[in-house]
């Protein structure tokens, strides 16, 4: 089946840094979407990118879909940035498959 | 818009009962969607419904977990004879319309432990 693999698992910010986060996945996806799940909250869709690059407030992501990678870029992280990013990548079908997750801690 | 609405926020059952989960989706959307998250095993898809059809249950353990979705406004989840390796946050999310390019919607889940 299909495997979706993010790095790092965990990451460490001062406020201010810019994180990069990477999701690698193993077959063709016909969607990717990165999700943000804060510490004991729900999962919010943040943005759509199957290829190319795409940007929304300080967020921007790059998928090649050919090399089957994408990376979700946060530009001046905030604390309340802090928790965990989740790559998902469709398939065939609607249902989606999802990564580990990178969690986030951005300190003040 | 309340959003997708879990109930029972929290549900703490004995091994060998049984568990049913509620779902209420966003008005109007008619994809509905059911996951399970474990520090484990992370995120896993369990089955989704369109226009309250079955479309996929190809992530349901198939001898004690079923779904239904009886009218369009809710859905459930239910477990029998819990085991305690069903413990988990349960996830039930929804989309206008099925397909990765609409916007999924997550509830903010049930907690089953399973003693």
């Amino acid at each position: 089946g299909q495997q979706v693999q993010q790095s790092p698992s965990s990451l460490v910010l001062q406020e201010g840094e810019n994180a990069e986060l990477q999701c690698n996945f193993s077959s063709t996806a016909t969607q990717l979407q990165w999700f943000y799940q804060s510490p004991g909250g729900s999962l919010v869709s943040l943005l759509s990118n199957p290829s190319g690059t795409k940007h929304t407030g300080r967020l921007t992501s790059t998928t090649v879909t050919k090399e089957r990678r994408s990376s979700l870029h946060i530009s001046s992280s905030q604390t309340t940035d802090s928790g965990t990013y989740l790559c998902a990548i469709e398939g065939a079908g609607a249902k989606l498959t999802f990564g580990g997750g990178t969690r986030l801690t951005v300190r003040p | 818009n309340a959003g997708v609405i879990q109930t029972p926020r929290h549900k703490v059952t004995g091994k060998g009962q049984e568990a049913t989960l509620w779902c209420e989706p966003i008005s109007g959307h008619s994809a509905v969607f059911w996951y399970r998250q474990t520090i484990v095993q992370g995120l896993e898809f369990l089955t989704y419904f369109r226009n309250q059809a079955p479309i996929d249950d190809s992530g349901m353990p198939k001898e004690r977990f079923s779904a239904q979705m009886p009218n369009q406004s809710h859905s459930t989840l239910k477990i029998q004879s819990t085991q305690p390796q069903d413990s988990a946050v349960y996830l039930c999310a929804s989309s206008l319309d099925w397909g990765g390019w609409n916007t999924l919607y997550f509830g903010a889940g049930t907690r089953l432990s399973v003693l």
